[in-house]
């Protein structure tokens, strides 16, 4: 079953660290996005990439990056963890393709809970 | 005023009651998104759509673009459907801006 992936589900970090969040998505899909959200927060959308070796920043002003090698994989780097940075970071996927809801669009994976002390 | 806004914020019900969660944007839009997020953080997209409505299950998502204004409905609730269901107005290709969301939860 194509899905996205996203590891690590949680992270507890020292500052000033150096941390990878990974995303890979089997889909073929094109868009792949990084949002953060606070605890009950809305989500807030913070890199994006239309396709390999394209990558935008999202509205979100962030200290991360990321890259675009492979169709398949949107990696997040956080180059030197604050506690700031605490927070849950979702990836998501989309195609212009539509299904019988249209809900296959767009895909999230579960998230990376990080936790910076 | 945020660009989407959802009504209510919090909605409490009994299993088997008619549910109706409401969704308010005020820029141009592409598309509409209801999305599902559950206690874990997981979300799931439920719908996307452009125009009229669109039923999947017990849910029912329509949009009436004239009036910027899309429901979800959810009809013979199960305390299973407490999550938080979100609208997100698609601008463009790419932007997405979110509701605040709706906490839904079905007492048995």
């Amino acid at each position: 079953e194509a899905d996205i992936y996203q590891t690590p589900r949680y992270l507890v970090i020292g500052t000033g660290k150096k941390i990878t969040l990974e995303c890979s998505q089997t889909m073929g899909h094109d868009k792949m996005y990084w949002y953060q959200q606070d605890p009950g927060m809305e989500l807030h959308l913070i890199h994006y990439s239309y396709g390999v070796n394209s990558t935008e920043k999202g509205d979100l002003s962030s200290e991360s990056t990321v890259s675009r090698i492979r169709t398949e994989h949107f990696p997040l780097t956080l180059e030197s963890a604050r506690p700031s940075h605490t927070s849950q970071y979702l990836c998501a996927s989309s195609s212009l393709s539509t299904g019988v809801t249209g809900a296959n669009v767009l895909t999230f994976g579960a998230g990376s809970r990080l936790t910076v002390l | 005023k945020n660009e989407v806004e959802q009504s209510p914020q919090n909605l409490t019900a009994q299993e088997g009651e008619f549910i109706t969660i409401n969704c308010s944007y005020s820029v141009g839009i592409s598309a509409l998104h209801w999305l599902q997020q559950h206690p874990g953080g997981g979300i799931v997209s439920l719908f996307m759509l452009s125009s009229g409505k669109k039923k999947h299950g017990r849910l029912i998502a329509t949009i009436n673009i004239q009036e910027k204004h899309s429901s979800l409905h959810i009809t013979a609730s199960h305390p299973r459907d407490s999550a938080v269901y979100i609208c997100a107005a698609r601008q463009g290709a790419q932007k997405l801006v979110f509701g605040q969301g709706t906490r839904l939860t079905i007492n048995p």
